[in-house]
């Protein structure tokens, strides 16, 4: 059964670092893709960025350098980690899981984790 | 960044009707593979997305065939053809022909 579950804080000071892990089931890391999708309260959905099974990266340039995903294969987790946190960080934040090929993109989700930045 | 634009932002519907959601994007979605990265997402009160179409027309696993999608370029449309309960939410259209992946604004379904 796949599953996708985000962990991390519910609360961030402002300018401070924010970590969140993305543990996953059912599916191995080294075949599937995971990416990070954020979304502000009542607001819409935006890409963050991604983990490929190869173990390279990818990121929204809108995050600059700031941003930094990587992974532990042999616990089959994927981390997220971005400083700096301003109060439009607030937002709650997804794991989805991609298969392979750009046509087969977050058929999985986590349920997210929402957090907040606090001045 | 491509800017996908849909409307109507809410749609009021009955139970039974048939309803359509537009998807415009700021430029052509054809990747130079012949494929077209134009996705669908619902997303319920207080869940999580799911994908109910990828490749403009292909239905996810477990989606009614009364969902369905069609479109090509830049101009594409979301199909409710007979509207139950269940299908109350905000949906999404997605990109991913070019980087960075992009959503809609979303589209939200009330139901009369």
């Amino acid at each position: 059964q796949v599953q996708l579950k985000e962990t991390g804080p519910d609360l961030v000071q402002l300018t401070q670092t924010l970590s969140i892990t993305c543990t996953v089931s059912g599916f191995s890391l080294t075949t599937y893709n995971v990416h990070w999708v954020r979304q502000p309260p009542g607001k819409g959905l935006e890409w963050m960025g991604a983990m490929w099974n190869g173990g390279g990266t990818d990121y929204n340039s809108a995050f600059k350098s700031r941003l930094s995903i990587s992974r532990d294969t042999s616990k089959s987790q994927v981390f997220l980690k971005m400083n700096s946190l301003q109060t439009d960080d607030t937002a709650k934040y997804f794991c989805a899981r991609h298969e392979g090929t750009m046509g087969s993109l977050f058929d999985y989700w986590g349920q997210g984790v929402m957090v907040t930045v606090s001045s | 960044d491509v800017v996908l634009t849909q409307t109507p932002s809410i749609l009021s519907a009955t139970i039974g009707q048939s309803v359509s959601i537009s998807c415009r994007s700021s430029q052509s979605l054809l990747d130079s593979d012949g494929n077209t990265y134009l996705y669908w997402f619902l997303q319920r009160p207080g869940q999580s997305p799911q994908r109910l179409i990828y490749l403009v027309s292909n239905l996810g696993s477990g989606v009614p065939n009364r969902f369905s999608g069609s479109g090509s370029g830049t101009d594409f449309t979301l199909k409710i053809s007979g509207v139950e309960a269940e299908d109350l939410g905000v949906y999404y259209c997605m990109q991913a022909t070019h980087a960075p992946l992009t959503f809609g604004s979303g589209t939200k379904l009330e139901i009369k």
